[in-house]
This record gives structure tokens, sequence and C-alpha cells, in this order.
């Protein structure tokens, strides 16, 4: 079955930049989309098609892509962006089967 | 504003069967696609079952099909999950979530278009225990 890889952990310091990765082989074929999660909370998504933006979300989110890896990143990490942060996307199978990474730990110092 | 609202969770013993529901206001339900999607105890989110508009097309994860049916009454803005022969596995908090997916027409247009969900309920959670 077709997965999605993110390391489990990332650790940066107030102010300075987080980035966190996403791999998979039909990423070059579908888009990605990221999720925000804080704890006891539902998921708010933070960027749709790899790199859009939602209103409403703070422009320090960005998103890229480049072949099988996209990557979210958070410019000037506040403490308030410590939270889990999921990649989803789809197999390349034509149908809506929706994948999600295993999630990264976004830890503020 | 959209809202979802889940219900229905609760105990329920390995075998049996429990039947969810989400609420939804703020939006013309009946134009989006729906989803379920599952969050074990300290795991990561499982997409469980999507449903077309109008109910005609309906997609599981392998670990449910044949045990989950996903429904939809447009009549009244809701979405339901029946579980039946439940395992203890299947325990979790189950959102409900608005999906957006793109007509055939778009995606001939732009291939990479897949399904995503851009507004989330809370949660109910779903034991499974004995």
């Amino acid at each position: 079955s077709y997965e999605l890889t993110q390391p489990p952990s990332v650790s940066v310091s107030p102010g300075q930049t987080a980035r966190i990765t996403c791999s998979g082989d039909a990423l070059p074929k579908q888009y990605a989309y990221w999720y925000q999660q804080k704890p006891g909370q539902a998921p708010v998504l933070v960027i749709y098609k790899d790199s859009e933006r939602p209103s409403g979300i703070p422009e320090r989110f960005s998103g890229s892509s480049s072949g099988t890896t996209v990557t979210l990143t958070i410019s000037g990490v506040q403490a308030e962006d410590e939270a889990d942060y999921y990649c989803q996307s789809a197999d390349s199978s034509g149908t809506p089967h929706v994948v999600f990474g295993g999630g990264t730990k976004l830890t503020v110092l | 504003e959209v809202q979802l609202v889940e219900s229905g969770g609760g105990l329920v013993q390995p075998g049996g069967s429990l039947r969810l529901s989400c609420a939804a206001s703020g939006f013309t339900f009946s134009s989006y696609w729906m989803s379920w999607v599952r969050q074990a105890p300290g795991k990561g989110l499982e997409w469980v079952a999507n449903i077309k508009q109008d109910g005609s097309e309906k997609y599981y994860v392998d670990s449910v099909k044949g045990r989950f049916t996903i429904s939809r009454d447009n009549a009244k803005n809701s979405l339901y999950l029946q579980m039946n022969s439940l395992r203890a596995e299947d325990t979790a908090v189950y959102y409900c979530a608005r999906g957006r997916y793109f007509d055939w027409l778009a995606r001939s247009i732009d291939p990479r278009l897949s399904y995503y969900f851009d507004y989330w309920g809370q949660g109910t959670l779903v034991t499974v225990s004995s």
C-alpha cells in the first residue's frame, strides 16, 4: 500500500525556521496537503495543493514540492506553532483513496 | 460558519455495532463530498471512508471494508458511519470532515488534484473493549 514518510519529530527555537518533510513515490503525480493538530483539538488545514495557504492561516506557513518530497516551512516559529503536523495525499489509482503521513511533532524549545 | 458535530461514540464490546452521526451546518451539505477520519489514542490520523455528494460513490480503507458503511441524508444535513463487527483496533476518535474533490474535467486539466479535507469536527470517541 502507498505510504507517506515524515520525520517523527522536529525541534526549533522561537524565531527560527522549521522545515518538515514528507516523502512519497506518488507525490509528483498528486498534490500534498498539510494539517496542524494541537493536543485535544481537531486537525486544521494549513496548506493545500502543495503550497497554497487557506484564508486565516498566517503567512509564516508555506509549502513547497520537489520530486518525491514536499516540505512544510514555518518561518519565525512561535510557541503557538507547537503541534503535530500531518501531510496527506492520495494514491495514484485515480480514486479518492486518502493517505496520511505518520505525523511530525514540532517542539518549540 | 462551517460546523460539523459528531455524536454516537461510546463503549462497545468486541463484535458489537455502533452508529456515528455528524450534523453539518453553515454550508450547502449536498454540494460536498464528506468523510470519516479516525485517530487511535496516541497515534496518527487514518482515513476511513468518503462519500460523494449524492451517495452514489463510496470508498473505504481496506481495514474496514465489509464492516463499516458510510451514508448520508442530504435532507437532514447529516453524515453517518455504521460500524459492525467492531474490533479493539477500531478504538479511536472518529472525526467527520468535509471533503474537497474535483470532477473529471478539473482533474483532466490538472491531474495532480486529489481529495483533501477543509473542515473537521471535534470528534467522537469509540472504545471497543470487553
